[in-house]
């Protein structure tokens, strides 16, 4: 059965930092890996997601991940934060039949 | 615009009280599907539908009914809420394929006194 582990519930990053989200997976397949991001008040949006081919990802506003097999990790990244990057953002896989969510994390971006 | 909508978007009911939260998509989607969002739980599907007539439970479908008469309104049910049904309730549809993406509606907060 497939799970993903975010670490970290809450990060603080300055703005201007480099931003890097945690997200381990496990899946006895191939797994297709998604990360969403929730502003306030609303739904889940995709920011990218990783099928088959390239290991890195680009997604929109900035963000970035890197699928590595060897290390069960997706890990998202954006070089610079800015205010707007404030969220909750989600790792999710789809491995055997159904997608699973990681637990969220919190982004807050200090000023 | 293709988008997820549901409605309402705040309830507040008391325990018992049967009630319907509507999800209408209008991008012809095949795959609808209903989360719950609890603080440190992340997101639980509770049910979902793969095509039309067809509905499975997801992890946590207890005190929950679903129905998918038309592909694109998937209605959640709670036939007797309780105070542990209170909780954020998101309404997705996606492709169906395993590589299609979720899209959200923009949710219902529910509260059960």
């Amino acid at each position: 059965a497939q799970s993903v582990t975010q670490l970290g519930s809450h990060v603080s990053v300055s703005e201007g930092a480099l931003v890097l989200l945690r997200c381990n997976y496990s899946s006895s397949v191939p797994p297709y890996l998604f990360w969403y991001v929730q502003y306030p008040n609303q739904g889940l949006q995709l920011l990218l997601k990783y099928t088959t081919g390239a290991t890195l990802v680009k997604g929109i506003n900035g963000f970035e991940a890197e699928f590595k097999k060897s290390e069960t990790s997706f890990h998202l990244t954006k070089p610079s934060a800015h205010m707007s990057d404030a969220a909750e953002y989600f790792c999710a896989v789809i491995g055997d039949d159904k997608i699973i969510f990681g637990k969220g994390t919190r982004l807050h971006i200090l000023p | 615009e293709a988008q997820v909508t549901q409605n309402p978007r705040y309830l507040i009911t008391v325990t018992g009280k049967k009630l319907t939260v509507t999800c209408s998509q209008n991008m012809n989607h095949e795959y609808m599907s209903w989360y719950r969002q609890d603080p440190g739980l992340g997101l639980r599907q509770i049910y979902y539908s793969m095509n039309v007539e067809v509905t499975d439970k997801g992890d946590v479908p207890e005190g929950y009914k679903v129905s998918r008469k038309e592909k694109r309104n998937f209605p959640l049910i709670l036939e007797s809420p309780s105070p542990n049904q209170t909780s954020l309730y998101f309404c997705a549809s996606s492709l169906g394929e395993y590589n299609s993406p979720l899209h959200f509606g923009n949710g219902t907060r529910l509260t059960v006194t």
